[in-house]
């Protein structure tokens, strides 16, 4: 299976919001509710921020939301803080015992 | 605090190999499955093996197979990769990840970066 497609940048004013999408196909975004995302601050440990669409492991903060619509999955990140820079990965099941990711989404904080 | 640590890399010439390993810490390593995760240059994340909790079973993408073993030591809580055959496109930080039922990641470590070149 090919990568999951995200924007390459993103960026927002400390406070407001901002919305990363993660584009797959039938076979992987849209044929399951098994998207995740990862926070990445390089040369630190990947976090997950969203399991199974929309589910936040404890300690993430509500700032952070996922949903999907058809093939598409999307990360919102609500009251930019700085802290909130960082690189973020999609990921889906795509059957078969098979994980994908995307390409990465640079976060900038204005 | 559960704790991923990968180690073993650095500096390689084509052809050669190297074993990285991942030490585990805080969690009952001997009950999930762990894969191996690749952050090559510039890409995005690729998963390049996994291995069953009781190592039985492993698997590979298809860039590394034939060249790489997946391995896991659980009485020591250890994962190990041992890489052969290298190519300068298997340059990349490598980092260990335990997976969970629905195919995502819930701890990873910090990678250990694999450089390939003459």
């Amino acid at each position: 299976q090919s990568a999951l497609t995200q924007p390459p940048s993103a960026s927002g004013s400390p406070g407001q919001s901002v919305a990363i999408s993660c584009t797959g196909t039938s076979s992987d975004v849209g044929a399951y509710d098994f998207v995740s995302w990862y926070q990445h601050h390089p040369g630190k440990a990947p976090k997950l921020i969203i399991y199974e669409v929309t589910k936040r492991p404890s300690g993430v903060p509500d700032r952070f939301s996922g949903s999907k619509s058809g093939n598409t999955a999307s990360l919102t990140v609500s009251g930019l803080q700085t802290e909130d820079e960082a690189d973020y990965y999609c990921s889906s099941y795509a059957g078969s015992n098979n994980v994908i990711f995307g390409g990465g989404t640079k976060l900038t904080v204005l | 605090e559960m704790q991923l640590v990968e180690s073993g890399g650095g500096l390689f010439q084509p052809g050669g190999s190297l074993r990285l390993s991942c030490a585990a810490s805080g969690f009952t390593f001997s009950n999930y499955w762990m894969y191996w995760v690749r952050h090559a240059p510039g890409e995005g994340l690729l998963w390049v093996s996994r291995i069953s909790n009781d190592g039985n079973t492993a698997s590979y993408a298809d860039s590394v197979r034939g060249r790489f073993t997946i391995s896991r030591d659980n009485a020591n809580n250890t994962l190990y990769l041992q890489m052969s055959s290298l190519r300068a496109e298997d340059t990349a930080v490598f980092h260990c990840a335990r997976a969970r039922s629905g195919g995502y990641f819930d701890l990873w470590g910090r990678g250990t970066l694999v450089t390939v070149s003459s």
